[in-house]
């Protein structure tokens, strides 16, 4: 079965720092380009974070460009998005997504993983 | 950063209604753009990708067309699982963008 799964979230102080992981299984996952995309509670979808299939490009919204690093380990399949200086804004629920690349879209999701930000 | 807006926010419909969403972006983006259903407590859905090609397994009361900056997903005739939230997103060029999205409920 085709199966993304997030971990790592948790409740930080404003400032803290998180790493979130996105488990791959069922598919070859470096055939794939990956993302995170998060949904603050109550509000719509916003794209965090992507990176290509071999890591060598990545990309970033810009309410999260120099605090998020987006990351891949292939021979784990796994992601990763490390969070520094986080924000009460950042409270979301944060999903991580696959995408072949090229013409398609993000056609595997995962449940995501919980961030609350909050002193 | 690639802008979009979608229209409108909230459609009211009734099952059976043929309904349309439209999707604009600030520049054009040639046919790179996706269409996704959600439905509360749950991932996004991807129904449409290159603006127009259905994913499998969506049925085929989904429809998408444009491209460059003007876009609209179709739904021919709407069914009791159709009444969700309604994303459209770019992938032309990072960030990557989402649409604020449209709510289709029950009028």
């Amino acid at each position: 079965e085709v199966q993304l799964v997030e971990s790592g979230g948790g409740v930080v102080r404003p400032g803290g720092s998180l790493r979130l992981s996105c488990a791959a299984s069922g598919f070859t996952f470096d055939d794939y380009g990956m993302s995170w995309v998060r949904q603050a509670p109550g509000k719509g979808l916003e794209w965090v974070s992507g990176i290509n299939w071999n890591g060598g490009s990545t990309g970033y919204a810009d309410s999260v460009k120099g605090r998020f690093t987006i990351s891949r380990d292939n021979a784990k399949n796994s992601l990763y998005l490390q969070m520094n200086s986080l924000r009460a804004e950042d409270t979301a629920l944060y999903h991580c997504a696959r995408r072949a690349g090229g013409i398609y879209g993000m056609d595997v999701w995962g449940q995501g993983t919980t961030v609350t930000v909050s002193s | 950063v690639i802008w979009m807006t979608q229209s409108p926010s909230l459609l009211s419909a009734s099952t059976g209604d043929r309904v349309t969403i439209s999707c604009r972006m600030s520049q054009g983006i040639s046919s790179y753009l996706a269409w996704y259903q959600q439905k509360p407590g749950k991932a996004p859905e991807l129904l449409i990708y290159a603006a127009s090609t259905l994913q499998s397994g969506v049925p085929s009361r989904f429809s998408g067309s444009g491209s460059g900056t003007d876009f609209t997903l179709t739904i021919s005739c709407l069914q009791s699982e159709d009444f969700a939230t309604y994303y459209c997103q770019q992938y032309y060029s990072f960030p990557f963008t989402f649409g604020p999205g449209t709510k289709v409920d029950i009028k």
